[in-house]
């Protein structure tokens, strides 16, 4: 079956430094390739998504590339803040348009500190 | 943009009462809905989808007579939760796709159920 791997967390960081987590992915055919955040006790935010190889997702500074080759989506950023303390998550669904589309099948999430 | 709403947002039942989350979508209609389920400090596990006017489909290990699911409508999924049980305790999230909705998965705030 589909599955999502994350790189493990914690991750600490101070403000401004470089993010990436890490995720790779094992599914059939051509899914689709998402970024969630989490800030704590809320629900989660779309963040970035990605539908096809070689696309390229971003938002708010976050960008992450599809690459069928090597099965990744790792999310970066190139100066983080304070404020993106989060949890992140990485998700893949079925190919957009296919009736699986939105039956999302998630990583184990990374959680973020970003420091001052 | 799209919006998905849950309700209530936390609820606190007792032991072998039921307890219904509400799922709506305000601006598009859903005519597929995913539950999700995330436990303290874990990711989250589809649960079933709903897709309106027919039979959720539950995922392995989800013990349908005890989680109810209705899709009634294009706007409005509910999920209820029969007989609680403190192990029931946990965070319910739904997520919404459908005409209007751009290919969008949109997730609710989610929901704080505690059974005491």
């Amino acid at each position: 079956g589909d599955s999502v791997t994350q790189m493990e967390g914690p991750v600490t960081l101070s403000e401004e430094a470089f993010l990436t987590i890490n995720c790779t992915y094992t599914a059939t055919g051509y899914p689709s390739l998402f970024w969630y955040v989490q800030y704590p006790g809320e629900g989660l935010q779309l963040l970035l998504k990605a539908t096809k190889a070689d696309d390229k997702g971003s938002n708010k500074g976050f960008e992450a590339t599809y690459r069928k080759e090597t099965t990744s989506f790792h999310l970066e950023k190139g100066s983080v803040q304070v404020s993106d303390s989060a949890v992140y998550f990485c998700a893949l669904s079925g190919n957009a348009g296919g009736t699986s589309y939105g039956k999302l099948t998630f990583g184990q999430g990374t959680i973020l500190t970003v420091h001052p | 943009g799209a919006v998905v709403s849950q309700h209530p947002s936390r609820v606190i039942c007792k032991s072998g009462t039921s307890v219904k989350i509400e799922c709506r979508s305000l601006d598009f209609q859903a005519t597929t809905m995913f539950w999700y389920r995330q436990f303290p400090k874990q990711s989250l596990m589809l649960m079933a989808t709903s897709n309106e006017g027919s039979k959720a489909t539950y995922e392995q290990g989800v013990e349908k007579d005890k989680f109810l699911i209705n899709h009634a409508s294009l706007t409005l999924s509910t999920l209820t939760v029969t007989s609680a049980h403190p192990e029931d305790s946990s965070f319910y999230i739904c997520s919404a796709r459908g005409a209007g909705s751009g290919n969008t998965i949109y997730f609710g705030e989610g929901s704080w159920l505690t059974v005491v």
